[in-house]
C-alpha cells in the first residue's frame, strides 16, 4: 500500500543532542511537509520541499534542518539550537498544486529529558 | 498571507445532536479550503476540501461545509453526532508560498460526545 512511514514513533533526546526523523513516501508525491503540532496551537510549518535538492523555510524553522536528495525522503534534524524541541512532528506530502490534498504520515513524538 | 481562525478550541455535543465547527479563513482568491480530522497519536486524513464549483462540499462520515465567500467562512457540519466522531478537527487553506505551495492550520477543535 502506498503511504508515508515516520520513524521513530517514539524518541527520547538529552538536551544538546541533535536528532534526526525519517520520513519516506512511496506516492510519488512531488512535495513534501514537515509540520510541529503542540497542544492547542495546531499545526505549524517547519520546512517543505517541491523538487528534489530545493527545500524553503517554513513560519518555525530556526533550530530545524532538512534534506532533499531523494524524491522520497525528507529527513528533518531537531539540532540543540531548538529551544523548546519537545512536541509531536507530522510529515505530510502532496501530489500537484495548492488544490491537492496532504497526505500524512502517523507522527513521530520527540521527548527531550 | 492566509490564515485561519477555528472559533472554540473544545465543542462537547449529546450523540445524535447536530455537529457546528466554526472556521474563518482570510480572504484570497482563490482560496483552497480544507478540513482534516485526527485521532489520538495519529496523522490527519482529509474530510473534505473546496477548491472550485459547488459551494456545499460534501465529504466522509458524513461531513459537509459550506463555502461562503461573503462572510469568509468554511464551517463543518454533521446532521447526527456519533461516538466515534470524537476527535480534533482542522480547518486549513492552501497558500501561495515562494517555494511553492503550502498549507496553512487553525488551532484545531477538539469534539467531545457524550453518551
Amino acid at each position: 500500500d502506498g503511504g508515508i512511514t515516520q520513524s521513530p514513533k517514539y524518541l527520547f533526546r538529552k538536551e544538546g543532542q541533535n536528532v534526526t526523523l525519517s520520513c519516506e513516501q512511496n506516492l510519488n508525491h512531488d512535495a513534501m511537509y514537515w509540520y510541529r503540532q503542540d497542544p492547542g496551537q495546531g499545526l505549524r510549518l517547519i520546512y517543505y520541499s517541491q523538487i528534489v535538492n530545493d527545500f524553503q523555510k517554513g513560519d518555525i524553522a530556526e533550530g530545524y534542518s532538512v534534506s532533499r536528495e531523494k524524491k522520497e525522503s525528507f529527513p528533518l534534524t531537531v539540532t540543540s539550537a531548538q529551544k523548546n524541541p519537545t512536541a509531536f512532528y507530522l510529515c505530510a506530502s502532496r501530489q500537484g498544486a495548492g488544490t491537492g490534498e496532504l497526505f500524512f504520515g502517523e507522527g513521530s513524538r520527540l521527548t527531550v529529558l | 498571507a492566509q490564515s485561519v481562525t477555528q472559533l472554540g478550541s473544545h465543542v462537547s455535543v449529546s450523540e445524535g445532536a447536530l455537529v457546528l465547527l466554526r472556521c474563518n479563513y482570510s480572504s484570497s482568491v482563490p482560496p483552497y479550503l480544507f478540513w482534516y480530522v485526527q485521532y489520538p497519536n495519529q496523522g490527519l486524513q482529509l474530510l473534505l476540501k473546496y477548491t472550485t464549483g459547488a459551494t456545499l462540499v460534501k465529504g466522509i462520515n458524513g461531513f459537509e461545509a459550506e463555502f461562503k465567500k461573503s462572510e469568509t467562512s468554511f464551517h463543518l457540519t454533521k446532521p447526527s453526532a456519533h461516538m466515534s466522531d470524537a476527535a480534533e478537527y482542522f480547518c486549513a487553506v492552501s497558500d501561495q508560498g515562494t517555494g511553492g505551495f503550502k498549507t496553512i492550520f487553525g488551532a484545531g477543535t477538539r469534539l467531545f460526545v457524550k453518551a
